[in-house]
């Protein structure tokens, strides 16, 4: 059965960078049929996409965060990771990773609680 | 980019039937396929629909998914309501990019 796990720290300091990674268990990252991305949620909003990769390297990102996020995969240990920089109070969410399909997932983590604060 | 436009809440008796709207602002609805995804409290989002009208395994068949390009905008349709069915739903669809929906609350009363 598959299985996504994020991993990364708690809380960040504003300015700094978010990083986030998730191990994919219960089937391969390198699997032809799916992009692997993230999306998160600000407490008590809704979900907001933030980018997809697919296993070879290309990447779809949303353009309004486009300019600081970086999404990397690790095929060797069937993971992806996320680099958010220059975060904001704005930044704070649960941030979900997932399988997907192109640009829409299909399979989602549990989520990880992201704080940015001092 | 586009917006899709969700009632920001809807409720309804169990046994019932509810339907959750979901408008696209700008280019056709079904040009690109709509998922719906369920999220109850305190829980990460599961599929519902994908592709417009189809269930994953392990979705009842109460659970159902169109669109309608007179409107522009897609539909999740959830027959014989049960009090488990309540939810925050969110309608998702792309064109260059994931565009997701602003969510609805669904409350089973």
């Amino acid at each position: 059965q598959l299985q996504l796990q994020e991993s990364g720290p708690g809380l960040v300091k504003p300015s700094e960078t978010l990083s986030l990674t998730c191990t994919v268990s219960g089937g391969s990252i390198s699997s032809s049929s799916y992009y692997w991305g993230w999306i998160r949620q600000p407490p008590g909003k809704g979900l907001e996409w933030i980018g997809s990769i697919y296993y070879s390297g290309s990447t779809y990102y949303n353009p309004s965060l486009k300019s600081r996020v970086t999404i990397s995969v690790d095929t060797s240990k069937n993971q992806f990771s996320l680099k958010l920089s220059s975060v904001t109070a704005a930044d704070t969410a649960v941030y979900y990773c997932a399988r997907h399909l192109g640009v829409s997932p299909d399979y989602w983590g549990q989520g990880t609680l992201v704080t940015v604060s001092s | 980019n586009f917006m899709l436009t969700q009632p920001h809440s809807v409720s309804e008796s169990p046994g019932k039937t509810v339907t959750i709207s979901c408008t696209r602002s700008s280019g056709s609805i079904a040009s690109n396929y709509v998922q719906w995804y369920q999220q109850r409290p305190g829980s990460a989002p599961t599929t519902v629909i994908y592709e417009d009208n189809q269930r994953p395994s392990g979705v009842p068949d109460r659970f159902s998914g169109s669109i309608d390009s007179s409107s522009n905008s897609a539909s999740l349709t959830i027959s014989g309501l049960k009090t488990e069915d309540e939810a925050d739903y969110y309608c998702q669809s792309y064109d260059s990019s994931s565009v997701f929906g602003g969510g609805t609350k669904l409350t089973v009363l």
